[in-house]
């Protein structure tokens, strides 16, 4: 069974300064697509990034970008020039390439010091 | 497009009650999945439909919890008999195939307290 695991409960960055959280994961399959979501304290869950497994370029969506290492099964977020509004709980998730379901990881609290 | 809704927002009710929830997709999407969230932990799959059919269940959904999405549209799930232990967030998502985005948006959520 496949398996996502984030081992920071919490970081915390300043204003404008740059953090990564880690995410990595376990599977035997080849096919399969990566995500990154945050929830926002009482909001809904959006997505933030995508990667697709078969792809070695990495993944970015303005200020934030992957480290997709494949054969570690490491997947982490960076977020450049931190804003207030990027507080709120990040999840790693995985989503098998024959299924529909996503697999989350714990999630990591990021907080943001003004 | 108006997103995922979910209803009811907040549902509170004693132990052995039955409840029902509602979601409503974004109106193109033809899939559609339950997922369960307990405060502080990330959100664990329930269910997922592809039109009306139910393509996968966890085993997490006990016998107690049913899902159905009648003509492919909306979603319900309903929870017999609700234990302490169902008291958690339920969220909707929905999804288009076939579509290279692969993304799943999600609904606000359910927060069910079981007293």
């Amino acid at each position: 069974a496949q398996t996502v695991t984030q081992s920071q409960p919490e970081m915390s960055v300043q204003e404008a300064e740059t953090v990564t959280l880690s995410c990595t994961y376990d599977t035997s399959e080849s096919d399969y697509y990566l995500f990154w979501y945050k929830q926002p304290p009482s909001r809904q869950m959006i997505l933030v990034i995508r990667q697709e497994a078969y792809k070695q370029q990495n993944a970015t969506e303005n200020r934030f970008s992957v480290n997709f290492q494949k054969a570690a099964k490491s997947f982490s977020l960076k977020i450049s020039d931190s804003q207030l509004g990027d507080a709120a709980m990040y999840f790693c998730a995985y989503r098998s390439g024959n299924t529909g379901k996503l697999i989350f990881g714990q999630g990591t609290t990021l907080q943001v010091k003004p | 497009d108006t997103g995922v809704s979910q209803d009811p927002r907040h549902k509170i009710t004693k132990r052995g009650q039955n409840v029902t929830f509602r979601c409503d997709p974004i109106s193109e999407h033809n899939r559609l999945y339950w997922y369960r969230q307990t405060l502080g932990q990330g959100p664990e799959f329930l269910t997922y439909f592809q039109n009306e059919a139910q393509l996968e269940k966890s085993r997490l959904l006990s016998d107690r919890f049913s899902a159905e999405r009648p003509k492919g549209s909306f979603s319900t799930l309903e929870i017999q008999r609700t234990e302490q232990g169902d008291s958690a967030m339920y969220l909707c998502a929905s999804s288009l195939r076939f579509s290279d985005q692969n993304e799943q948006f999600f609904g606000p959520g359910t927060r069910l307290t079981v007293l």
